[in-house]
């Protein structure tokens, strides 16, 4: 089956840029969507189609996909960035959604 | 504005049976595919089920975890989305969330733009 990897966690200082990676075989070639979830909620669309932002996203949200990566990056990021952030994709293999491991983002 | 209310979650003990039934608002809810997605205690996200829009052919959609025992199915007069769920397992313990998808028809395309509060199935003895 289909898989997305991405790192547990990664730590940000406020006002710096976090990266997180989400890794998958030929995920370039898919639409890669991000959701964040903060404790005792749910889930939020923050990237949809590889770059895309929903209205009301922050502009510091962005995306990327190449190769065998896509990531979500934020810029300047804000303690209220603080969240677990989810990559998903369709395998159009299996026809099955597919959801990254999950990445904590921890504001320092 | 767009809700999603869950419900029928609770404690089920394993073998058994629940049905979880989704209350759609504030969208043409027969113009989306709709999905379940889980979430297990202090874990990530699973995609458990889906099912196209009411047409010719409804499609449907099964997680390998689940596929034989659950089944999702839509009442577009109510606006309701439901999972039957039979044969529970421990390891289907979650927080269950109905989610709004951008498709017709679950693909490539498509992603989801809102999602319910969740309600929580426990199946224990």
């Amino acid at each position: 089956s289909y898989e997305l990897t991405q790192p547990p966690s990664v730590s940000v200082s406020p006002g710096q840029t976090a990266s997180i990676s989400c890794s998958g075989d030929k995920l370039g070639a898919k639409y890669v969507c991000w959701y964040q979830q903060k404790p005792g909620q749910s889930p939020v669309l923050v990237i949809y189609q590889d770059t895309k932002r929903p209205s009301g996203i922050p502009e510091r949200f962005s995306g990327s996909s190449s190769g065998n990566t896509a990531t979500l990056t934020i810029s300047g990021t804000q303690a209220m960035d603080e969240a677990d952030y989810y990559c998903q994709t369709w395998d159009s293999s299996t026809s099955f959604y597919v959801f990254g491991t999950g990445t904590k983002v921890t504001v320092l | 504005e767009v809700q999603m209310l869950e419900s029928g979650g609770g404690l089920a003990q394993p073998g058994g049976s629940l049905r979880l039934s989704c209350a759609a608002s504030g969208f043409s809810f027969s113009n989306h595919a709709m999905s379940w997605v889980r979430q297990a205690p202090g874990k990530g996200l699973a995609w458990v089920s889906a099912v196209s829009v009411t047409g010719i052919t409804t499609r449907t959609y099964y997680a390998d975890s689940v596929k034989g025992r659950f089944t999702i199915s839509r009442d577009n007069s109510k606006n309701t989305l439901f999972l039957q769920m039979n044969g529970l397992r421990a390891e289907d313990t979650a927080v269950y969330y109905c989610a709004k998808d951008r498709v017709v028809v679950p693909a490539a395309l498509g992603y989801f733009q809102d999602w319910g509060q969740g309600t929580l199935v426990t199946v224990s003895p």
